[in-house]
């Protein structure tokens, strides 16, 4: 089964608004946590946000937020104000009992 | 702060030959990782690293690939005999421990196998 779900193969946004890309993840363990990376077309991984599974309040970082609902299991990433340079690959990613694992990523495309 | 180092940025190689890649962590950085990222799909670990010891190499093809952090330092990931499926992209990351907030990645190694 897959632990990390990114259903949204690609998204488009207008500059300058914002965009929620989404996330679910499946795990039994009570103790993890939940990262967002962006990768540009240079390749590189960029992390952008984390959240534990303890914590109460939603991680942000900037233009960044993670919306994290326990209950459902999604933690999905909220970019407000969006910018061309946004356009990137955008991995989900979780780690529990010190082992990560990736989804398959978003292709998030930003229009002038 | 100097980021994780690799190399070589490309590489391509027949199929049967032998390829090493190396990777430098950030400083300090206890925990090291190898993922695979083929086209169009999320990393995928092959090993993790706490210093000098195997966390998990769960995902590691056993038969054909290896590697090592033998001063629990900079570390070498090699295949041999590479096949036309090893293509893609082989990124090594770091973080200060397995428990880290944020791993840093390296900008990978594209192996092309022909």
């Amino acid at each position: 089964a897959q632990k990390i779900t990114q259903t949204q193969p690609g998204m488009f946004v207008q500059e300058k608004e914002a965009v929620t890309l989404d996330c679910t993840y499946d795990t039994s363990d009570q103790s993890y946590g939940l990262f967002w990376y962006k990768q540009p077309s240079s390749g590189e991984m960029i992390f952008l946000i984390y959240q534990g599974s303890y914590d109460e309040q939603n991680a942000t970082e900037g233009r960044y937020s993670l919306n994290f609902q326990k209950a459902r299991k999604s933690a999905n990433l909220v970019i407000s104000a969006s910018q061309l340079g946004d356009s990137a690959m955008y991995f989900c990613a979780m780690r529990e009992r010190g082992k990560s694992t990736f989804g398959d990523g978003t292709t998030l495309t930003v229009k002038p | 702060e100097a980021g994780v180092a690799q190399s070589p940025r490309y590489k391509i190689i027949e199929k049967r030959q032998s390829v090493a890649f190396w990777c430098n962590p950030i400083s300090g950085h206890a925990t090291l990782y190898w993922y695979q990222q083929i086209l169009g799909q999320g990393p995928k670990l092959l090993i993790q690293f706490q210093n000098n010891g195997v966390v998990d190499d769960s995902q590691l093809p056993k038969d054909r690939f290896s590697a090592e952090r033998l001063k629990g330092v900079d570390s070498t990931l090699k295949i041999q005999p590479a096949k036309l499926e090893d293509s893609a992209v082989y990124l090594c990351a770091s973080s200060h421990n397995a428990r880290g907030t944020e791993a840093f990645f390296g900008q990978g190694t594209r192996l092309t196998v022909v």
